[in-house]
């Protein structure tokens, strides 16, 4: 079945440095790639996505890149602040649009 | 402006006392689906349904079931309620076509 990697598990920064977390995937057929912010008791929300038709997209100090012959894509965080401590999950699609989501990282950002 | 609405957000309940939990749209979304979350994992998929057409997951327990009686709502049965049901249940949508999902706030269950 579809598999992702997620790494790593959890990251603890300070304020103001770059966090970059990573995940891998097994299946080559995906063309969807979402990252996903969850805040302890919140919903999960979408914080940026890319597609397969291209390799790298930017938000403001949020970026995610996609290698697909490596299958692999992060997600960079520049200039962190407190606020965006939280849990990030990796997602990737199948073909039926199903998500399979990474087993997420815990981001702490110190001030 | 709440586009998917989880009710209720907390809801107790005693070991195996059935107990619904419901999802509602306004973003008049085709597709939706049911995840569980137990802490700090991933969200792991329950359902899904497009338009009335309900899909199962193979390992999803036959104590989970669920009714969609319009596009706007859907609803999450559980029929008796073990210690190891006690998680978040999050509802997400999203329009056909379109790949993005959109969540709800989450029900967080607790089973005494």
């Amino acid at each position: 079945g579809e598999n992702v990697e997620q790494h790593p598990s959890t990251l603890s920064v300070q304020e103001g440095d770059s966090a970059v977390i990573k995940c891998t995937y097994s299946d080559s057929a995906s063309n969807y790639f979402p990252w996903y912010k969850q805040e302890l008791g919140k919903r999960p929300q979408l914080i940026i996505d890319i597609r397969s038709n291209v390799g790298e997209k930017k938000d403001q100090r949020i970026a995610v890149t996609l290698n697909k012959t490596a299958k692999h894509f992060s997600l960079h965080i520049t200039e962190t602040q407190p606020e965006d401590s939280a849990v990030y999950f990796c997602a990737f699609n199948n073909a039926g649009n199903m998500l399979t989501f990474g087993g997420g990282t815990r981001l702490m950002v110190k001030p | 402006d709440a586009m998917v609405i989880q009710n209720p957000r907390y809801q107790v309940t005693q070991f195996g006392k059935p107990v619904t939990l419901s999802c509602s749209q306004t973003l008049n979304h085709n597709v939706m689906y049911w995840y569980q979350q137990k802490s700090s994992q991933a969200p792991k998929l329950l359902f899904h349904y497009y338009d009335k057409d309900f899909n199962n997951e193979a390992d999803t327990p036959d104590n989970f079931q669920s009714r969609r009686p319009n596009t706007s709502f859907c609803f999450l049965d559980i029929r008796s309620p073990g210690l190891g049901d006690a998680a978040m249940y999050l509802c997400a949508t999203r329009r056909q076509g379109v790949e993005t999902q959109y969540f709800g706030p989450g029900t967080r269950l607790l089973v005494l």
